[in-house]
């Protein structure tokens, strides 16, 4: 099984909402990240899970705040958004975030958020 | 600074042509590379990757890519394409797990 799952997979809110994005891999990657695509634009990193530890936040504002309850799950909680946040976000995973060798990342299908 | 390059923002080719895509990489020493694919609204699909050994690289779906230390690049190719290859294609590069960069990507379109 080689799939990365993430729910929902639209999602529209206010600027004054919280909601949360999910996102699942039963492969047994120890790595996991966000990242933002804008329309026609490429992915841009967001924040590295490795072995379920924060290792990686690219200066992203506060108002995302990503979460690793267990290697298999990651989320990322959406609070005070501004419209400028809509957006497609990406999940993936990998099997080792170390520096000890690369691997090539699973996406999954993503979730297209729209911030009103 | 490190960086990739897709000089091509939207190539047409017609079904059953074959396919170039170009990608050139701006590094200190030779990253890995990768190439991946995204239809509209989904998520990317690799395509293959290039670590070391073999400069021609076999992949899913009829896709190949030759990698050239001397030219920084890292170009994808196809020898037949069909109207279900149309979709965005990015090259992308890194040094480790944690730095992955995509080029802008290029659009292909696939004329009947």
């Amino acid at each position: 099984d080689t799939e990365v799952t993430q729910t929902p997979k639209h999602l529209v809110m206010g600027m004054t909402n919280k909601k949360s994005l999910k996102c699942e891999q039963h492969m047994g990657h120890r790595a996991m990240y966000w990242y933002k695509q804008k329309a026609k634009k490429p992915p841009e990193l967001m924040f590295v899970y490795s072995y379920e530890k924060l290792s990686i936040n690219e200066s992203v504002p506060s108002r995302f705040s990503p979460e690793c309850p267990n290697s298999s799950l990651l989320n990322l909680h959406l609070h005070a958004l501004q419209p400028e946040d809509s957006a497609l976000y990406l999940c993936a995973s990998s099997q080792d975030g170390t520096l000890a060798g690369v691997y090539e990342q699973y996406f999954g299908p993503g979730t297209r958020l729209t911030v009103t | 600074a490190q960086s990739v390059t897709q000089p091509d923002i939207h190539i047409t080719v017609s079904e059953g042509a074959s396919l170039e895509l170009r990608c050139n990489y701006s590094y200190g020493a030779t990253p890995y590379l990768f190439w991946y694919v995204q239809s509209p609204g989904q998520g990317l699909q690799l395509l293959l990757k290039y670590f070391s050994g073999d400069t021609l690289v076999q992949g899913i779906k009829g896709f190949e890519a030759e990698f050239k230390r001397s030219q920084s690049s890292f170009n994808l190719r196809k020898p037949s394409v069909h109207w279900s290859d149309a979709a965005e294609y990015f090259c992308a590069a890194t040094y480790n797990n944690n730095d992955m960069r995509f080029g802008a990507g290029t659009r292909l379109t696939v004329k009947p």
